[in-house]
């Protein structure tokens, strides 16, 4: 089956530095990836659709300056939560669409001090 | 824009009895998935339905969509501790590359 990888699975930073977050489509070509945010005891929630080669489409109410998403490739979208606040600690999840399927990555745990 | 309610948020069972959660969308689905989300752990992909009226099963597990594809429920029948966790499900308008819109989840906690 299809498999999308992420990376870090868990990182801890500084209030004001950025992070960088990587998902992957090991063994399919993506071109769509989903970033999800999900708080405690919460749903998912969509952040963004990303598109190979073109910018990033945002979810109303998400910052499009803080939260950078880039899809050079077909198998890797890249996002990097800038300037890191401690409201920014999430689970970070990102899916890769194939055909008429989606697939999820295992989730970045972010905890900003 | 489109919204998913899911209900109840909260189900605390007994192990052996059944348990149920339900999904209903503002809006006609073109499918809707479900997904398990154990403690710590991310959505794992359980099942996609799409036709009206659809029902699928797996193993205790029994899936619904409704005839207007705006519903749709999970039963499991005879619960085991194994089951615990948060089920989701997520509603998509189009196909592949369509975004899905989650409910809210329902967390299945069981006494063995």
């Amino acid at each position: 089956g299809a498999v999308v990888s992420q990376h870090p699975s868990r990182v801890i930073c500084k209030s004001g530095t950025s992070v960088k977050i990587e998902c992957r489509s090991l063994d399919f070509q993506a071109t769509t990836m989903f970033w999800y945010r999900q708080f405690p005891k919460q749903s998912l929630m969509l952040m963004a659709t990303s598109n190979e080669g073109s910018k990033a489409t945002y979810e109303q109410g998400v910052e499009k300056d803080k939260f950078l998403i880039n899809h050079a490739s077909l198998t890797l979208s890249t996002l990097t939560v800038t300037s890191a606040h401690p409201e920014d600690s999430s689970f970070y999840i990102c899916s890769a669409s194939s055909g008429a399927s989606q697939y999820f990555g295992p989730g970045t745990r972010l905890t900003v001090t | 824009g489109q919204q998913v309610m899911q209900i109840p948020q909260y189900q605390h069972v007994q192990e052996g009895e059944d348990f149920t959660t339900y999904c209903n969308s503002s809006t006609t689905l073109s499918n809707i998935q479900w997904y398990k989300q154990r403690p710590g752990g991310h959505p794992v992909f359980l099942i996609q339905l799409v036709k009206s009226g659809e029902v699928k099963k797996q193993k205790r597990l029994t899936f619904q969509f409704g005839e207007a594809k705006k519903n749709s429920s999970l039963h499991i029948t005879a619960t085991q501790t194994t089951d615990v966790g948060t089920y989701f499900c997520a509603g998509q308008k189009g196909q592949g590359a369509q975004k899905l819109v989650f409910g809210q989840g329902t967390r299945l906690t069981i006494n063995p």
